[in-house]
């Protein structure tokens, strides 16, 4: 089986814009989560899908947003760019809820 | 809550050397317990799991046993190798609940 893909891989944007970053799951699976990475804060969780609901959402402002279609792909949108949003941005799928994650590579994203 | 603590490195081992991660947990409910491993420039991969108290995830000469009694979840390999040098993550997930992580232990394994 393929695993989970993200693109783009790298993006460059400037404080104000918006960006949407997309997740391809593993096929299967229902369910995608979010994750942001930063040297200084770890791994933190936005949020989680599961059939198009989510499901759980973590500690972000409303400027990060998600979504889940019907064929389990998943996007998540940031707005208004600020610089401390630059970070590796990690999808991971699985089957069901409680099930092993499965990660991407994941999206560097800087904000100039 | 439901948190991981793990052993705040970096951690330098010379090759064949006896690795040791220690990670303990909090969880309301019964968790799973994982190893992640990251290397640079890459996503997380899945390095082993155990979801029950006593049981022991081993993948690649690693092992883990999860420990109830201590709330722990140690991660050890006899002998390491310089392809071994990554980030090493602990984490735990409680059904409906989002997976929580650790901070993560770089480890270097010189030649």
């Amino acid at each position: 089986k393929a695993g989970v893909t993200q693109t783009p891989r790298y993006l460059i944007k400037t404080r104000g814009q918006q960006v949407t970053l997309s997740c391809s799951p593993i096929s299967g699976h229902r369910s995608v989560s979010w994750y942001q990475q930063t040297p200084g804060q770890g791994l933190q969780f936005l949020f989680e899908y599961f059939s198009e609901t989510q499901r759980n959402k973590g500690n972000f402002p409303g400027r990060f947003s998600g979504r889940q279609f019907s064929n389990s792909r998943s996007e998540m949108n940031v707005s208004t760019l600020e610089l401390g949003d630059s970070a590796l941005y990690l999808c991971a799928s699985s089957p069901g809820q409680a099930d092993t994650q499965y990660f991407g590579p994941g999206t560097r994203l800087t904000v100039l | 809550g439901n948190s991981v603590t793990q052993m705040e490195g970096p951690v330098t081992l010379s090759e064949e050397a006896f690795l040791t991660i220690n990670c303990t947990y909090t969880a309301t409910g019964y968790p799973s317990l994982f190893w992640y491993v990251q290397y640079p420039g890459e996503g997380l991969q899945l390095l082993l799991k155990a979801t029950k108290a006593d049981d022991k995830g081993s993948n690649k000469g690693f092992e883990a046993t999860y420990r109830k009694e201590t709330t722990s979840f140690h991660l050890e390999k006899g002998s390491v190798q310089v392809s071994d040098s990554a980030v090493y993550f602990c984490a735990l997930r409680v059904i409906n609940n989002d997976m929580r992580f650790g901070a993560g232990t770089r480890l270097t394994v010189k030649p």
